[in-house]
This record gives C-alpha cells, structure tokens and sequence, in this order.
C-alpha cells in the first residue's frame, strides 16, 4: 500500500528526443508527488512537483502528467539534451495524516545521446 | 547557504563495528530523513523525525538508531555493523507538507 512504482528502470534517448517515465501508486492518501533528479555523486534535488488537484504541470521542458482515477503520474521530458542523463526518481507523500513520508520509487537511469 | 551537511563524505568500516552517521541542516525544518541508496533500489526511509524528539520508524530500520535532540541535527547510529549495510546513505530535510525535501551529498559506507 505504501508503494512507488517506477518503469522503465533506464531509458536511452536521442538528443532532441522525447523522454517519458512513469509511475504507479497505491495509496489513495498520498497528496504530493515530486520528481527528483540525481546526478552520480550528488544527492538527489527536486525537479519538478504536482498536487493531485491538478491533472499535468509544465516547468520548461519537464511536464508531470497526472492521473488521479488511474493512480498513475509522469514526467516527460521535451527536447532531451546529453546535461539531462541522470537518474530520475519519483516519490509520493502523505501529509494529512502528519507523517509527511516520501515514498521514493526504484529509480530511472535516462542517458541522452548527442 | 549550507542546506543539509553530511559527514562523513566516505567511510569503511570492519563488520562489527559501530559508528555515528552525521547530518545538520540550517534551514529550521522540522522534518528530517535518513535514507539509503542500493544500486538499482532507489531510496528507502531508515527513520524519520517530525521534530526536535520524535522520531519514528520508516521502512528499513533494523540495525540503526537515530536521536533528534536539537531541530538542526539527526545522527545516524549503527551498531555492530554488517556487510548488508554497505550502501550510500543520505540524509535529508523539508519543511512540512506538500514542500521540497533538500539532500545532503551522501555518505558512502562500506562494511568489510
């Protein structure tokens, strides 16, 4: 019930190409989704975040797509450029029962080629 | 800006010994997380605290401790330490809900 569920587990893309990752959640309760980026070596900083109030939020060339009916969310990445391989994860949280857990899927290896 | 500092940055250490992870943050949140991070397995919570005593159990707790004396620090312990522990460790701080959690740089442990 906890769980995050991340696919594919690494993406390659061509520069210029479209990027999409997805995730799956089970808890109903969760009401905060963010999407992290790591580069190797560093620890993991925040990309992008939605609210399940909205169904798709755009910062630049990342989008979160969400699906609240299906329990499912997405990052896209438009335009994918080499900077962007990294390891993306999704996470989930719950904040009304004060607990405010991140819940962090398995991780998404993306390498853009130039 | 600091943000959440790790320390140490490396570290091996003999299966059976112990040692104290530590991670401050001076940012005033009340939340603070220690995860660890195995190749291939994302990030998985060791122990939370919502505030300056209360911590709470997160997914993979057993074989740490964690105490939360002040806002701005939240040690890592590890007893008897065990091959199974060898993972990178990051510690990491937000302010409530529905708000960005910030990471410290990660502390690579290896057990031999």
């Amino acid at each position: 019930q906890q769980q995050v569920k991340q696919s594919p587990q690494s993406l390659i893309v061509q520069k210029g190409g479209i990027s999409i990752i997805n995730c799956a959640y089970e808890n109903t309760a969760f009401d905060y989704f963010p999407w992290y980026q790591q580069f190797p070596g560093k620890g993991p900083a925040l990309l992008i975040a939605i609210r399940p109030d909205v169904s798709e939020k755009k910062e630049g060339r990342f989008t979160i797509s969400f699906n609240k009916s299906a329990k499912q969310f997405s990052l896209h990445i438009m335009d994918s450029q080499p900077g962007d391989s990294a390891t993306y994860f999704c996470a989930a949280s719950r904040g009304a029962s004060g607990t405010y857990k991140y819940i962090f899927g398995t991780g998404t290896r993306l390498k853009v080629l130039a | 800006n600091a943000g959440v500092t790790q320390t140490p940055k490396f570290r091996i250490l003999k299966i059976g010994q112990s040692m104290t992870l530590q991670c401050a943050q001076d940012m005033n949140h009340n939340y603070m997380y220690w995860y660890r991070q195995d190749p291939g397995m994302g990030l998985k919570l060791i122990y939370y605290s919502v505030g300056a005593g209360i911590t709470d159990k997160g997914e993979v707790p057993n074989g740490y401790n964690v105490s939360r004396s002040t806002t701005e620090d939240f040690p890592l312990r590890l007893e008897l330490a065990a091959p199974s522990q060898t993972s990178v460790y990051f510690c990491a701080s937000r302010q409530g809900a529905r708000t960005e959690a910030f990471f410290g740089q990660g502390t690579r442990l290896t057990v031999v």
